[in-house]
């Protein structure tokens, strides 16, 4: 079992629809979760950070962490053609090597 | 200016041969990665350091040797390349919790 799963979609959704990306995670040492959004070509790009549970808000983006659950989603509000991309979740614990673990990563494409 | 910059940014190159990777931060970080990305865009971590000291190493063949001539600088040179090395190669660089990347070096072993 990986530490972190994702599925990778793809996924397809009109413009102006919510979307909603999801990761679990079985290591309850994770403290920090962030999402990155990667564009082909690119380097990973950090969209969002938060430290342990709750939410977090940033213009049409919000970020929540459950990790009662071990699971944590990015909501994307009124979608966007430029927000297709692949969005990676990524966490680590606050203790010991600092590495940051990836989940596989979702392809989403916003339709005009 | 760039964050992170690793050169160089396309690699095509033989097997058998060696090859080397450069990375640079200048973010004042003390802690630099380097990630391997798969066809599958699946992102796994090869090598940490932390102030030019290996923190992490995964289970990484012994051909690939990272050096860090201080800490923002974090090198990878392979050596005898194989088919099965052909994939992006991200170095990134952390505060204590948010790491921020490269734009990658695609390698492609002929």
């Amino acid at each position: 079992q990986k530490e972190v799963e994702q599925d990778p979609g793809p996924l397809s959704v009109p413009e102006g629809a919510i979307v909603s990306l999801n990761c679990t995670y079985s290591n309850s040492a994770f403290q920090y979760f962030m999402w990155y959004r990667q564009y082909s070509r690119k380097g990973p790009e950090l969209l969002m950070y938060t430290y342990s549970s709750g939410n977090k808000e940033d213009g049409r983006f919000t970020a929540q962490v459950d990790k009662s659950s071990k699971y944590i989603s990015l909501f994307i509000r009124d979608s966007q053609p430029s927000d297709s991309a692949t969005y990676l979740c990524a966490m680590r614990s606050d203790q010991g090597a600092q590495k940051l673990v990836f989940g596989q990563g979702t392809r989403l494409t916003i339709n005009p | 200016d760039t964050a992170v910059s690793q050169t160089p940014k396309y690699l095509v190159t033989q097997m058998g041969n060696d090859k080397s990777i450069k990375c640079e931060q200048n973010l004042g970080h003390d802690t630099m990665y380097w990630y391997k990305q798969d066809s599958k865009k699946f992102l796994k971590i090869m090598f940490s350091y932390n102030n030019k000291e290996l923190i992490i190493n995964e289970t990484v063949p012994n051909r690939f040797s990272p050096k860090s001539p201080d800490k923002a600088h974090l090198n990878l040179h392979i050596n005898s390349l194989e088919l099965g090395d052909s994939a992006v190669y991200f170095c990134a660089s952390s505060s204590y919790a948010e790491a921020f990347f490269g734009q990658g070096t695609r390698l492609t072993v002929v």
